[in-house]
C-alpha cells in the first residue's frame, strides 16, 4: 500500500461546481496533514494545514478521518484559477518529524 | 514572491560536466530541504538541512552532493549525472525540521536536463 493514496484524476468540473478530493494515508501514527496545489510547470505551494477538528478557508474545507485514515479536500464555487494538482502531504513519523511525504496528486480542470 | 528563490531555473548539463544548483530562503528559517520531482511521480525528498545540519540523506547517490554554508542558503552540487536525473529539483525550507506540523514553502525549482 502507498503511504500516502490518492486518485490521480483528472477531474474535470463546470465553473461553479463542487468538488472534493479523497486522500488515504498508511501510517496511523501520522500527526501532520497539509493539502498544497501545484500549478503546471511550478513549485507546490501551501493550500492549507489539516486540523483534527476540520478547518475552512473560504471555499476550501479540508477534513480529517483519523479513524479511516482519509483526508479531504472541497472546493465550493469552483473557479477556473482554481485549476491545478492537489497534493495530499502527510508527515512520517517512523523516521522523524521531517519527513513530509507527498502523494502523487489530484489533477483538477475547471471548465468555462 | 521571494521566499525562496532557486537558480538557475533551467539547466542543461552533460554527463560529464560538474554544476551546481543554489537555494536562497528569506523567511528566517531553520530547516532546508533538496526534492526531486520527476513526471508522472511525487516528490521525493532528498536532504534535510536543520540549522545547517544534515539530518536526512534519502538514500541519495552521491553524484548529488549538498551543502548548508548558513541557514539561508542550500547548494546541490552535480557530477557525472545520468539522463534519469532530469527532473525538477525543487528546494523548501521550513521554520524547524524538529517540529511536526510545520509548513514547508517551496522555490520555483530547477529543471534540469541531463544529455
Amino acid at each position: 500500500r502507498k503511504e500516502v493514496e490518492q486518485d490521480p484524476g483528472p477531474f474535470n468540473v463546470p465553473e461553479g461546481a463542487t468538488v472534493a478530493f479523497n486522500c488515504t494515508y498508511s501510517n496511523s501514527a501520522s500527526q501532520s496533514f497539509f493539502w498544497y496545489r501545484q500549478d503546471c510547470r511550478k513549485e507546490p505551494k501551501l493550500l492549507m494545514s489539516v486540523y483534527s477538528s476540520g478547518n475552512e478557508d473560504g471555499r476550501f474545507t479540508a477534513q480529517l478521518n483519523r479513524a479511516s485514515q482519509y483526508i479531504s479536500l472541497l472546493i465550493r464555487d469552483s473557479k477556473l484559477s482554481d485549476s491545478a494538482t492537489y497534493l495530499c502531504v502527510v508527515n512520517n513519523p517512523s523516521g522523524s518529524a521531517r519527513q513530509l511525504t507527498f502523494g502523487s496528486g489530484t489533477q483538477l480542470t475547471v471548465l468555462p | 514572491e521571494t521566499g525562496v528563490t532557486q537558480t538557475p531555473r533551467h539547466l542543461v548539463m552533460g554527463m560529464t560536466n560538474k554544476k551546481s544548483l543554489k537555494c536562497e530562503q528569506h523567511l528566517g528559517h531553520n530547516a532546508m530541504y533538496w526534492y526531486k520531482q520527476s513526471a508522472k511521480k511525487p516528490l521525493e525528498l532528498m536532504f534535510v538541512y536543520n540549522f545547517k545540519e544534515q539530518t536526512e540523506n534519502n538514500s541519495v547517490p552521491s553524484r548529488f552532493s549538498p551543502e548548508c554554508p548558513n541557514s539561508s542558503h542550500l547548494f546541490l552540487h552535480l557530477h557525472t549525472l545520468q539522463p534519469e536525473d532530469s527532473a525538477l529539483y525543487l528546494c523548501a525550507s521550513s521554520q524547524d525540521a524538529d517540529r511536526g506540523g510545520n509548513e514547508q514553502y517551496f522555490g520555483p525549482g530547477t529543471r534540469l536536463t541531463v544529455t
